[in-house]
């Protein structure tokens, strides 16, 4: 069964302390891994696209890489706007559709 | 450029009632999907539509319902509202990936709709 598995939940940091997201999957015939940040009361916002094992992206304090089964997204030295739910989701060959993990949940203390 | 934009915002409803949720893409997107979100389930996927054809559909009884029009525009159909049916109903845009591009298609979010079934 295809699969989007996010840990941890939730995630509590002091301003400055980096660490990473983990994103695990199952799904057959990969055709990108995307990560979301979602904001309360918002619609979840693109972050990056990830397309085969071993690429990464940058985007400010955050950076994402992709393995055969899992993605990190890795936090460098967070800022308190940086609290946020992070969405990981896959697409896959012939699905015409995105499937989601339940998120992580991360707080950043000032 | 408008992002997708979804009406209404915000909406209350009592069992057994339907409701009819709209969702206007990005402008050149022909591929709307159409997500539930609750806090205990997360982002569910409910349908994809691309040219008026719904190409895939999830796990949700056939009182979920939805349908594209020419101009891509979606709406989505809930009837004989349940309480369980309160939730965040989220409609995404993306631009379907041309022969030989790598894109694959990231999801554009509106604002989404929040149903209460009292």
């Amino acid at each position: 069964e295809d699969q989007v598995t996010q840990s941890p939940e939730a995630l509590r940091l002091q301003e400055g302390e980096s660490s990473s997201l983990n994103c695990s999957y199952t799904v057959s015939g990969l055709r990108g891994l995307f990560w979301y940040r979602q904001d309360p009361g918002k619609g979840p916002e693109f972050l990056f696209t990830l397309y085969s094992a071993g690429e990464e992206k940058e985007k400010e304090r955050l950076k994402a890489t992709l393995t055969k089964k899992e993605s990190f997204l890795h936090i460098t030295a967070p800022k308190p706007e940086d609290s946020a739910t992070y969405l990981c989701a896959v697409a896959y060959t012939g699905g015409f559709k995105t499937i989601f993990g339940a998120g992580t949940r991360l707080f950043v203390k000032a | 450029k408008a992002g997708v934009t979804q009406t209404p915002r915000y909406l209350i409803k009592t069992r057994g009632q339907q409701v009819t949720l709209s969702c206007s893409p990005i402008s050149g997107h022909r591929s709307v999907s159409w997500y539930q979100q609750t806090p205990g389930q997360g982002l569910q996927f409910l349908f994809e539509y691309f040219s008026e054809t719904q190409r895939n559909k999830g796990n949700f009884p056939g009182r979920f319902s939805g349908r594209q029009f020419s101009n891509s525009r979606s709406e989505m159909n809930v009837s004989t509202l349940e309480l369980g049916d309160s939730a965040l109903y989220l409609c995404a845009s993306s631009l379907e990936p041309s022969s030989g591009s790598s894109r694959t298609g990231e999801l554009f979010f509106g604002e989404g709709s929040r149903l209460t079934v009292l």
